[in-house]
């Protein structure tokens, strides 16, 4: 299955800042997928980003507060603008693995926000 | 949107024991995804079952594909303490995104 790297693995934000996430992938992808993972909670897809056009957002999330780069079938990045503590949680990118299947998930960038 | 019900919320059972979880929806699924998530890593996937009916065994784990394509059940046989983790369900219709249960806790006492 695809391996994904994706940083910084953690981070602690001062609220009103900004923080952006990579997530690289070994293989190229057609779509990868942006995720949050409110504490305890189960995870809620964020946006799918596919190379060369404008990310695709889920109801409850923007453009302005999420806004996404995917320069390549390989990579992309997700900044978590202005951040408040409530913006405190996991955030993860996935991939469809080859031969579909199932999707690969990152190992995550644990976000507080104080 | 569709939901997913996972049960139980969490689980505490003797090292030994077997374990079962389930999600039901009340939307038709073409796809199931059972995956386990350790403290600090992101989701690794155990079992995906793509018809409806379908049994799939991955070593002590098994998990089917139920009938009615709007629930699945996980199974762990002889649970041993590296199980401990949050499981979830995850459904998908053709083309569209992943939905996720609400995740199963499951400690396993030695």
């Amino acid at each position: 299955s695809a391996v994904i790297s994706q940083k910084p693995s953690r981070d602690i934000c001062q609220r009103g800042t900004s923080l952006t996430i990579q997530c690289q992938v070994d293989s190229q992808v057609t779509m990868m997928f942006w995720y949050r993972q409110q504490p305890g909670q189960s995870l809620t897809l964020i946006a799918t980003a596919n190379q060369g056009s404008e990310a695709t957002y889920e109801s409850g999330f923007v453009i302005d507060k999420f806004p996404i780069s995917r320069p390549n079938l390989t990579f992309s990045t997700l900044t978590v603008s202005n951040m408040s503590p409530e913006d405190s949680s996991i955030y993860l990118c996935s991939v469809e693995a080859p031969s579909n299947y199932g999707y690969t998930f990152g190992s995550g960038t644990r976000l507080t926000v104080v | 949107g569709q939901q997913l019900n996972q049960s139980p919320q969490s689980m505490f059972i003797q090292e030994g024991e077997d374990v079962s979880m389930n999600c039901t929806s009340s939307s038709i699924f073409n796809t199931w995804l059972w995956y386990k998530q350790d403290p600090g890593e992101g989701p690794v996937l155990l079992i995906a079952l793509y018809k409806a009916g379908e049994l799939t065994s991955n070593g002590r784990l098994t998990a089917q594909f139920g009938i009615t394509r709007k629930d699945s059940f996980l199974n762990i046989s002889a649970s041993i303490p590296s199980d401990v983790g949050i499981y979830f369900c995850a459904g998908q219709t053709s083309g569209s995104r992943l939905t996720f249960g609400e995740g199963t806790q499951l400690t396993v006492n030695p």
